[in-house]
């Protein structure tokens, strides 16, 4: 079936310094993927996806380019800040499928 | 604003009760959502997919006796953990789509934080 991998956490980092969350995936098909964002105390929230090979999802400073050739989707911010603090689940589904296969989450811990 | 709502947001029970968790899709129907289990530091486990007017499907390893689910309309699941003990204490959080209208948007409710004592 599909799975997620992503690295291990937790990232801790300095302000204003980038950020790279590893997110590898394997499936069958033709797969979106998605990065979802879970802050603290609070439910998921759809932070970017792509739909195809080679699309960008970006949003709030965050991107992850769809890499078919690498089965990669990996989280890229080129300055974090404190309010970054969350734990990051990378997710894989596919085409006309609503269920959802998230990786294991990274947590996120940005310092002042 | 929310387009899937889950209630309640926090409970706690004593153990040996029975608790129920709503998920309500707030402005489209959904014949399919879907009941996700996160544990302490870990991921989201899928742990059942939410069928309206038939029965769930539930994932390897889920007792379905324990988590009923019941999809009796358009836009409410309710998910009841019976006899709950403490190992049941977790985040439980549902999603669900209104299809290809949205582009296949799966929407996630704000979570519900069970802790048995």
């Amino acid at each position: 079936g599909d799975s997620v991998t992503q690295m291990e956490g937790p990232v801790t980092l300095s302000e204003e310094a980038f950020l790279t969350i590893n997110c590898t995936y394997t499936a069958t098909g033709y797969p979106s993927l998605f990065w979802y964002v879970q802050y603290p105390g609070e439910g998921l929230q759809l932070l970017l996806k792509a739909t195809k090979a080679d699309d960008k999802g970006s949003n709030k400073g965050f991107e992850a380019t769809y890499r078919k050739e690498t089965t990669s989707f990996h989280l890229e911010k080129g300055s974090v800040q404190v309010s970054d603090s969350a734990v990051y689940f990378c997710a894989v589904k596919n085409t006309g499928f609503q269920k959802l296969v998230f990786g294991t989450g990274t947590r996120l811990l940005v310092s002042p | 604003g929310a387009v899937v709502s889950q209630h309640p947001s926090r409970v706690i029970c004593k153990s040996g009760t029975s608790v129920k968790i709503e998920c309500r899709s707030l402005d489209f129907q959904a014949t399919t959502m879907f009941w996700y289990r996160q544990f302490p530091k870990k991921s989201l486990m899928l742990m059942a997919t939410s069928n309206e007017g038939s029965k769930a499907t539930y994932e390897q390893g889920v007792e379905k006796d324990k988590f009923l689910i019941n999809h009796a309309s358009l836009t409410l699941s309710t998910l009841t953990v019976t006899s709950a003990h403490p190992e049941d204490s977790s985040f439980y959080i549902c999603s669900a789509s209104p299809g290809q209208i949205s582009g296949n948007t799966i929407y996630f409710g704000e979570g519900s934080w069970l802790t048995v004592v």
